[in-house]
């Protein structure tokens, strides 16, 4: 399972783009890229998932380099209800022990 | 709504109790991951469990256990429960059994050891 590495706390104001980079260095040839959000208190909740270039959906855009080794998640004008903690998710495995880990995320402050 | 089911939402006991926390995933997944979020951390992976097998073990303690029926709810089993098993414990659910596999989290059970 590829290790992955995200700022730990961002701020923005409100109507600003923001974009989460992850960092993926050994990201292998069948992981996907996932992107989570979760407010306080409650389960994670799918945002985007892509596998290479640029994924767009209707909150966000998951732009993913050549390389692969990193991606970053774009959110267009954010707003307070944007507050949450953002994880990056990277594997595809099959049957095994591999450890499913959603890191500490990004922890997204959006200032009024 | 993720259409994963959680209970109890709340569980207060004391220590050295025992207790199951139940999840009945989205129509159709086969897969079911059990989480494990202290105050302010991260999600802790514990199992993983795919059409009634286990498939995958986290940081699980041997004080807890799980299962998946064939109707593919789960039941994660905590006991000799201790103060620091107080935590948010999430169950997610997805098609298969892979981590490109788009997981949809319940709302969680808070667990309250007092």
């Amino acid at each position: 399972l590829a290790k992955t590495t995200q700022p730990i706390s961002m701020d923005s104001y409100e109507g600003q783009e923001v974009n989460i980079t992850c960092s993926h260095n050994n990201i292998a040839t069948n992981d996907y890229i996932t992107w989570y959000q979760q407010f306080p208190s409650q389960g994670p909740r799918f945002i985007i998932q892509g596998y290479k270039t640029k994924v767009t959906n209707e909150v966000a855009s998951l732009f993913i380099p050549a390389d692969r080794k990193s991606s970053t998640l774009s959110l267009p004008r954010v707003s307070l209800s944007d507050t949450a903690v953002y994880y990056c998710l990277v594997g595809d495995y099959g049957f095994g022990n591999e450890k499913l880990t959603f890191g500490t995320g990004t922890r997204l402050t959006i200032i009024p | 709504d993720s259409g994963v089911t959680q209970t109890p939402k709340h569980l207060i006991t004391a220590t050295g109790q025992r207790v199951t926390l139940r999840c009945s995933p989205r129509s159709g997944d086969l897969s079911v991951y059990w989480y494990q979020q202290s105050l302010d951390q991260g999600l802790q992976f514990l199992i993983q469990y795919y059409n009634g097998e286990e498939r995958a073990k986290g940081n699980i303690l041997e004080r807890f256990s799980a299962q998946q029926f064939p109707d593919l709810h789960s039941e994660l089993n905590l006991s000799s429960l201790e103060l620091g098993d107080s935590a948010l414990y999430f169950c997610a659910s997805s098609q298969q059994g892979n981590i490109g596999n788009i997981q949809y989290f319940g709302a969680g059970t808070r667990l309250s050891v007092l």
